[in-house]
């Protein structure tokens, strides 16, 4: 089984300042992915980055890098530079790799509002 | 390239009627996925599909839903004898394969349901 934690359920940041999202998760999967999607009022899931558990170096796309701890179980977005466009929710998943493993199990989700 | 299309974005229906959604995954997928997301409930997985098999069902909360997947491309999810709690936004999302090359799972806008 596996199971996903974000505390936050609501997140403000300034403008052109970076923010931490938080995720922790719980898996008996020796190996597994982490993943990050992004949630605008639209509704479209988009894909933002992606971790696996054997990567040793954190993952980066652009402006987001995930800070994976693997010790901690913990795997927070990180956004650089915020700006207004990535107001929306946030959701972190998981799922394990190879075999059987398909699904994607994810998180209750943070708001993150951006103020100019 | 294209994404992944659902039609229709928005359905109302009555109580006890039945209804079809639809999703085109992106062109070479293999792998096809349909969630859904409700306020009570977060995101919760319902089927999958590697071609046009379905090897766990087990998402699926009732015998009212059921879903099939032809040529390896199109997908139709139908509820039966809709019932309120039906209410959600019903999302796909495709992949190159289930494994642990082509992880990431590419969503649609998904498909607004509304029962009356």
């Amino acid at each position: 089984a596996q199971k996903i934690t974000q505390t936050q359920p609501g997140m403000f940041v300034q403008e052109k300042e970076a923010v931490t999202l938080d995720c922790t998760y719980d898996t008996s999967d020796q190996s597994y992915g982490l993943f990050w999607y992004k949630q605008p009022s639209s509704g479209e899931m988009i894909f933002l980055i992606y971790q696996g558990s054997y990567d040793e170096q954190n993952a980066t796309e652009g402006r987001y890098s995930l800070n994976f701890q693997k010790a901690r179980k913990s795997a927070n977005l990180v956004i650089s530079a915020s700006q207004l466009g990535d107001s929306a929710m946030y959701f972190c998943a998981m799922r394990g790799l190879g075999g059987s493993n398909y699904k994607l199990t994810f998180g209750k989700g943070t708001l993150l509002t951006v103020n100019p | 390239g294209a994404g992944v299309s659902q039609s229709p974005s928005n359905k109302v229906t009555e109580k006890g009627k039945d209804v079809e959604l639809r999703c085109d995954p992106i062109s070479g997928h293999t792998a096809l996925y349909w969630y859904r997301q409700s306020l009570g409930q977060g995101l919760e997985f319902l089927i999958y599909f590697q071609g046009n098999s379905a090897p766990d069902k087990s998402g699926l909360p009732s015998d009212r839903f059921s879903a099939e997947r032809t040529g390896g491309s199109v997908s139709t999810l139908t509820i039966q004898r809709t019932q309120q709690e039906d209410s959600a936004v019903y999302l796909c999302a495709s992949s190159r394969t289930s494994g642990s090359l082509g992880y990431e799972q590419y969503f649609g806008p998904g498909t607004r349901l509304t029962v009356t």
